[in-house]
């Protein structure tokens, strides 16, 4: 257990919808991220937190947004679906900002039909 | 542009043995190098890491070792045992790893009794 929680596990929707993915980060980390991972893909980094605040960007598309609150839990809002938009959608969290191993969710698995 | 390659998607080895999950970059101002273990339904779990100031670092059974000039990196697993059996990822970054993760696409290692 990594001690990262993301929900839901699944998530079934369809195309032109909106969703929000949660995350709650290990207890004492401030950064949280975001992955995609395609079929066959490795996992591709979308967006970074550091205690609340944006810190990097990856290949996050402009229809892809997410924020990190107070209690340093982070949501991911995916809309205008799109089928390639069906992935799993990992999170992650460390201590410091982008220090130090990434500690995984068993993310959240998004199929658009 | 695959900056981070692993160019073996499989590999199977015998209970006992050793197993080398080979890993190549391109960039050079990767400094910071670090493999996850993923199996089924769950996240990457972090395995061990390298800075690039070592060429080698050592936790129990697995072993990274780090050629720079090659720009290279193995992960060793010694002996190898049956719960081995994941995908195993390579990950880079910069700026001694506050730098976004750039990951490999992954090798499947199979360990037979």
């Amino acid at each position: 257990d990594s001690g990262v929680t993301q929900t839901p596990k699944h998530l079934i929707t369809a195309t032109g919808q909106r969703v929000t993915l949660r995350c709650s980060p290990r207890s004492g980390d401030l950064s949280v991220y975001w992955y995609q991972q395609s079929l066959d893909q490795g996992l591709q980094f979308l967006i970074q937190y550091y205690n609340g605040e944006e810190r990097a960007k990856g290949n996050i598309l402009e229809r892809f947004s997410a924020q990190q609150f107070p209690d340093l839990h982070s949501e991911l809002n995916l809309s205008s679906l799109e089928l390639g938009d069906s992935a799993l959608y990992f999170c992650a969290s460390s201590v410091g900002d982008g220090l130090g191993p990434q500690h995984f969710g068993d993310g959240t698995r998004l199929s658009i039909l | 542009d695959q900056q981070v390659k692993q160019n073996s998607p499989s590999l199977s080895v015998q209970e006992g043995r050793i197993s080398i999950l080979n890993c190549d970059y391109t960039n050079s101002m990767f400094d910071y190098f670090l493999w996850y273990k993923k199996y089924p339904a769950e996240g990457p779990t972090f395995l061990i890491s390298i800075s690039s100031i070592k060429d080698k670092n050592e936790d129990g059974r697995f072993t990274v070792f780090l050629n720079k000039s090659a720009k290279h990196l193995s992960l060793h697993i010694v002996p190898s045992q049956p719960g081995d059996s994941a995908v195993y990822f390579c990950a880079a970054s910069a700026q001694g790893g506050s730098e976004k993760l750039v990951f490999g696409k992954g090798t499947k290692l199979t360990v037979n009794p």
